[in-house]
C-alpha cells in the first residue's frame, strides 16, 4: 500500500509564530486529506485535495497539494495555543477509502 | 445529532482476558472502519466492515483479533486474551461509504493490558 512519511515529527514554536508541517509519498496520491487531533482526542478531520497543485484555505490554515500529487503541505500563520495538538495527513485508498495515515507532526506552543 | 458513539472510553484488562470494544456509526452512516493508535505513533488501518460484511481486513492481526457489524447493533472488535502490547487506543470512524467520503471518527477506547 501507500506509504506516506512526514516531517518534522515534532515542532515547539513561540505563539504568533509560523508552523508547516509537509507530507511526502513516493508515489503519486489520488488525493490527501489533512486531520488534527488533540492531546488524549480523536483525530477530526480538517480538509480533503484532490487536485493537482490545489490551494485551500481556512482562516489561517493554507494547505497545499503538490503538482506531481505526491506531496503536500499544511501551513498555520500566526500559532495559537489552540493549535496544539498532532496534525496528520492521510491518504484514502481507491476503492474501499481506508486512510493511509502519516506519521504526524505534534506541534507544541510556547505561550 | 450524535456523531460516532464508541464505548467504554476506558477498559482496563489483565493478560489472558478478553477485550470488547464497540461502535455505533453515525446515523445514516453504514461503513465503518478501526484504527489502532500505540503511544506515541500514527493511526494504523485494522478492518473495515459494512452491515454483516468484513469487506477489508487486512489490517488485523491473523490471531486473537476479530470484528463484526451485524444488522443490528453497534460494530464490534474484539480482542481474545490480551496481551501487554495489545495496550492502544482504539478509533472507529464511520463514513456514507461514497467515493473519498469524509470518515468521521469517535472518540476512542483507550485499553491497558496490566
Amino acid at each position: 500500500g501507500q506509504q506516506v512519511m512526514q516531517i518534522p515529527q515534532y515542532q515547539h514554536v513561540q505563539e504568533g509564530e509560523d508552523f508547516t508541517t509537509y507530507c511526502n509519498s513516493s508515489t503519486t496520491l489520488s488525493n490527501i486529506q489533512w486531520y488534527k487531533q488533540r492531546p488524549g482526542g480523536h483525530p477530526v478531520f480538517l480538509i480533503q485535495l484532490v487536485k493537482s497543485g490545489e490551494v485551500k484555505k481556512q482562516k489561517r490554515l493554507t494547505f497545499q497539494f503538490g503538482e506531481a500529487k505526491k506531496n503536500s503541505s499544511l501551513h498555520i500563520t500566526a500559532t495559537q495555543t489552540t493549535d496544539v495538538g498532532t496534525y496528520f495527513c492521510a491518504h484514502a485508498d481507491f476503492g474501499n477509502e481506508k486512510l493511509t495515515f502519516g506519521t504526524g507532526t505534534r506541534l507544541t506552543i510556547i505561550p | 445529532n450524535a456523531g460516532v458513539m464508541q464505548n467504554p472510553r476506558h477498559l482496563v484488562r489483565r493478560r489472558g482476558q478478553e477485550a470488547r470494544l464497540r461502535c455505533s456509526p453515525m446515523k445514516g452512516h453504514s461503513h465503518v472502519y478501526w484504527y489502532r493508535q500505540l503511544p506515541e505513533e500514527g493511526l494504523k488501518f485494522m478492518v473495515y466492515l459494512q452491515k454483516e460484511n468484513i469487506i477489508d481486513e487486512s489490517g488485523m492481526p491473523k490471531e486473537r483479533f476479530s470484528a463484526e457489524f451485524p444488522k443490528e447493533g453497534p460494530s464490534i472488535l474484539r480482542i481474545q486474551q490480551v496481551v501487554r502490547g495489545d495496550s492502544a487506543a482504539y478509533f472507529c470512524a464511520s463514513s456514507r461509504g461514497q467515493r473519498m467520503n469524509i470518515q468521521y471518527f469517535g472518540a476512542g477506547t483507550r485499553l491497558s493490558v496490566l
